[in-house]
């Protein structure tokens, strides 16, 4: 199954963009993965999907225009720009593996997001 | 608009049992796979169980298999997770979610607000 290797934090000042990474097991590097922001105190959310060609269908509710992906080998980067207040949040990234008769749903260790 | 609402969390003393419900609304309940997502105090997410649109397929993340069970009345659109035999480690807020799918991978669209459990004597 993938392992989702997340960098722990990441900082950006108010305006300014971040780009956060989520990283593939090797064998694993044509898989889609799915990201999510965490607001503190609050359940997690559907920002949209990422292949390596890019956005997967579309984003999910509410999420800016300001928020796009990109795909590129193992690598899935979530990039926010011009970046607010409210986007100060735990990032997630997910991804499934079903293979012979099993499921597993596996979830990166997660990117908390400063803004400074 | 997609509603999950969970109940049924509380504290509990290990080696017991809770109960969870997910009461959905906003969408063909029936057409979507359904997952148990849970998160410990101040740790990342762990996957935790999915069941097919039928209730014919289920799958469990190894911490949990053999003691969680998940279920769905498709009558009722809402989904159950039973568990037995409570450890502290268990100690988690628990997130019920809809399945996000399309031709060749599955993921989450849609999370409740959660319900902690407490595994404690």
């Amino acid at each position: 199954q993938p392992a989702l290797t997340q960098p722990p934090s990441a900082s950006a000042s108010l305006g300014a963009s971040v780009t956060l990474t989520c990283t593939l097991t090797s064998d694993h590097s044509h898989y889609k993965v799915d990201w999510y922001q965490q607001r503190p105190g609050k359940g997690p959310r559907f920002v949209m999907r990422v292949g390596p060609g890019g956005i997967v269908g579309s984003k999910g509710d509410g999420i800016p225009d300001r928020f796009s992906v990109l795909g590129s080998g193992p690598n899935r980067y979530l990039t926010i720009k011009n970046i607010q207040e409210d986007d100060e949040s735990d990032y997630y990234c997910g991804a499934d593996h079903g293979r012979g008769g099993n499921f597993v749903l596996v979830f990166g260790g997660g990117t908390k997001v400063t803004v400074l | 608009q997609v509603q999950l609402v969970e109940s049924g969390g509380g504290v509990v003393q290990p080696g017991r049992s809770l109960s969870l419900s997910c009461a959905t609304s906003g969408f063909t309940f029936t057409t979507y796979a359904m997952h148990w997502v849970r998160q410990a105090p101040g740790k990342g997410l762990e996957w935790v169980a999915i069941i097919s649109d039928d209730g014919s397929n289920k799958f469990y993340g190894d911490s949990v298999k053999g003691r969680f069970t998940i279920s769905r009345d498709n009558s009722q659109n809402t989904v159950y997770l039973e568990m037995t035999n409570l450890r502290p480690e268990d100690t988690a807020v628990y997130y019920c979610a809809k399945d996000h799918r399309d031709s060749t991978s599955h993921g989450i669209d849609y999370w409740g607000q959660g319900t902690l459990v407490t595994v404690s004597s």
